[in-house]
C-alpha cells in the first residue's frame, strides 16, 4: 500500500532563516505530487505541483520554491522566511481517485 | 475560475443523529469532480467521499453520502448516525477532470461538533 511521510512534523524558524520541507511516498511510481498551505482557520492553497522529476508549477507567486530530486520525493524550500509563511503545510500525491495528504508540517515563522 | 462555497462556519449535531454540511461549486469545466475530506484536530486530510460529475447515482461511503445536484451545483455531505470521533473540520473540494495535474480546489470548511 501507499504510504506518504513528511518531516519535520513541527518547526519553528525565525524570519529571514532558510527552509526546507521534505515530503516521500512509497508504494508507488511516478505520482503526481501536491504542496498545499494551510493558514489558521481556513481552506488549503495550491502552492506547487509536480508531474515528474524536475517539473515543478507553481500557482502563487511568492518567496518558496519547490524541488523534485527524485520520483518520489518533493521538497519545499525557501532562503529567507517570512511571517506570512506560519502555516500547516500539507504535501499530497495523487492516486486513482483522489489526492491522498500527509500528515503535515506545522509551521510558526517568529 | 473554479469556486467552492461552504457557508456554514460551524455546525452542531446530537450524537446519533444526521448532519448535513453545504457544499456549492462553482465551474466551466463539462466534467470535474467532487470531494469530502475531514481534518480532525491532528490535522491529517482523510478523504472521505468521492462524486464524479457524470454519475447518475450519489456516492455512498458507510455513514457518508454525498447528496449530488448538479444543476444545482450542490454537493451536500450527509453523515448519518452521528458519532463523537466526527467532530472535526470537513472540507468540500472540486477537481477539474484534465490531462496532467489535477489540481483540487477548496472551500474553507465547516467545524462540526458532535454533542452527547
Amino acid at each position: 500500500s501507499q504510504t506518504i511521510h513528511q518531516w519535520p512534523a513541527t518547526l519553528v524558524q525565525p524570519v529571514g532563516s532558510p527552509l526546507s520541507l521534505e515530503c516521500t511516498v512509497e508504494g508507488t511510481s511516478n505520482p503526481n505530487l501536491y504542496w498545499y498551505r494551510q493558514a489558521a482557520g481556513r481552506g488549503l492553497q495550491l502552492l506547487f505541483y509536480s508531474v515528474g522529476i524536475g517539473q515543478i508549477s507553481s500557482e502563487v507567486p511568492q518567496n518558496l520554491s519547490a524541488s523534485r530530486p527524485q520520483d518520489r520525493q518533493f521538497i519545499l524550500s525557501s532562503k529567507k522566511l517570512l511571517l506570512s509563511d506560519s502555516g500547516f503545510y500539507l504535501c499530497a500525491w495523487e492516486g486513482a481517485d483522489t489526492q491522498y495528504f500527509g500528515p503535515g508540517t506545522r509551521l510558526t515563522v517568529l | 475560475a473554479q469556486k467552492i462555497t461552504q457557508t456554514q462556519p460551524g455546525m452542531f449535531v446530537q450524537e446519533k443523529e444526521a448532519v448535513t454540511l453545504d457544499c456549492t461549486y462553482d465551474t466551466s469545466d463539462p466534467s470535474y469532480g467532487l470531494f469530502w475530506y475531514k481534518q480532525p484536530s491532528s490535522g491529517e486530510m482523510i478523504f472521505l467521499i468521492y462524486q464524479g460529475s457524470y454519475d447518475q447515482q450519489n456516492a455512498t461511503e458507510g455513514r457518508y453520502s454525498l447528496n449530488f445536484q448538479k444543476a444545482r451545483k450542490s454537493a451536500n455531505l450527509v453523515i448519518s448516525a452521528s458519532q463523537l470521533g466526527d467532530s472535526a473540520m470537513y472540507f468540500c473540494a472540486m477537481r477539474p477532470d484534465q490531462t496532467g495535474a489535477n489540481n483540487l480546489f477548496f472551500g474553507t470548511g465547516t467545524r462540526l461538533t458532535v454533542i452527547p
